[in-house]
């Protein structure tokens, strides 16, 4: 199932610096991403979400960009801290035709931040 | 903040054995999920809940899983005869309305063996 794919499996940056995490999908009836964060032995955790109908959404220094005719969204982070070190996955919304949504997630990116 | 709860934290077991994994979602959510993550994959879905019965579920969510809500507080996972490829971590997830974000529990680590 590769309907959602990071094919970024690392990144490393400065602290300080921009983080930019990149996100593609196949399926244009996807109607929600969402980006999680997560540490070894533990849960996602959940970070900031779009909807289909937006391009950006903002909550502190967390950005989610989506491009829709491109089927790309990206999660930016400014500035990166050292504890903004973890695996992020990018998860996308499907309808399942009933009550409930499932979510799809990608394979992650480990992001390292670098004091 | 509210959040998820699963216990245990690890579970070892034997293969052909029966596994009950608890969850707790937060209090006010609606919708209730499992998820699993085999080693070195990704997550994956395994079947929806809501208005107390199953809305939908995965291929891999064989005659040997079942859910059940037991009572307005819990939300558990019965895998009826584990086998060895059962082994990852399953993680409860819950949403306040099937728009909403998710959140996530800690995970329970099955071991089958």
């Amino acid at each position: 199932d590769q309907q959602v794919k990071q094919n970024s499996p690392s990144l490393s940056v400065q602290e300080g610096r921009i983080s930019i995490l990149n996100c593609d999908y196949t399926n244009s009836m996807f109607d929600y991403f969402l980006w999680y964060k997560k540490y070894p032995a533990e849960g996602p955790t959940f970070l900031i979400s779009i909807s289909s109908i937006k391009d950006k959404n903002e909550d502190g220094r967390f950005t989610v960009f989506l491009n829709k005719s491109a089927k790309h969204l990206s999660l930016h982070i400014v500035p990166s801290q050292p504890g903004d070190s973890a695996v992020y996955f990018c998860a996308a919304s499907a309808p399942l035709g009933g009550a409930t949504n499932k979510l799809i997630f990608g394979t992650g990116t480990l992001l390292a931040v670098q004091p | 903040e509210p959040e998820v709860t699963q216990t245990p934290s690890h579970q070892v077991t034997q293969m052909g054995q029966e596994v009950i994994l608890r969850c707790v979602p937060i209090s006010n959510h609606l919708y209730f999920y499992w998820y699993r993550q085999i080693l070195g994959q990704k997550v994956e879905f395994l079947v929806s809940f809501y208005n107390n019965e199953i809305s939908e579920k995965s291929e891999i969510f064989d005659d040997q899983f079942s859910v059940e809500r037991p009572d307005g507080s819990n939300f558990t996972l019965k895998i009826r005869s584990t086998k060895l490829e059962d082994s990852a971590m399953y993680f409860c997830a819950s949403s306040y309305d099937r728009d909403y974000e998710q959140y996530f529990g800690p995970g329970t680590r099955l071991t089958v063996t």
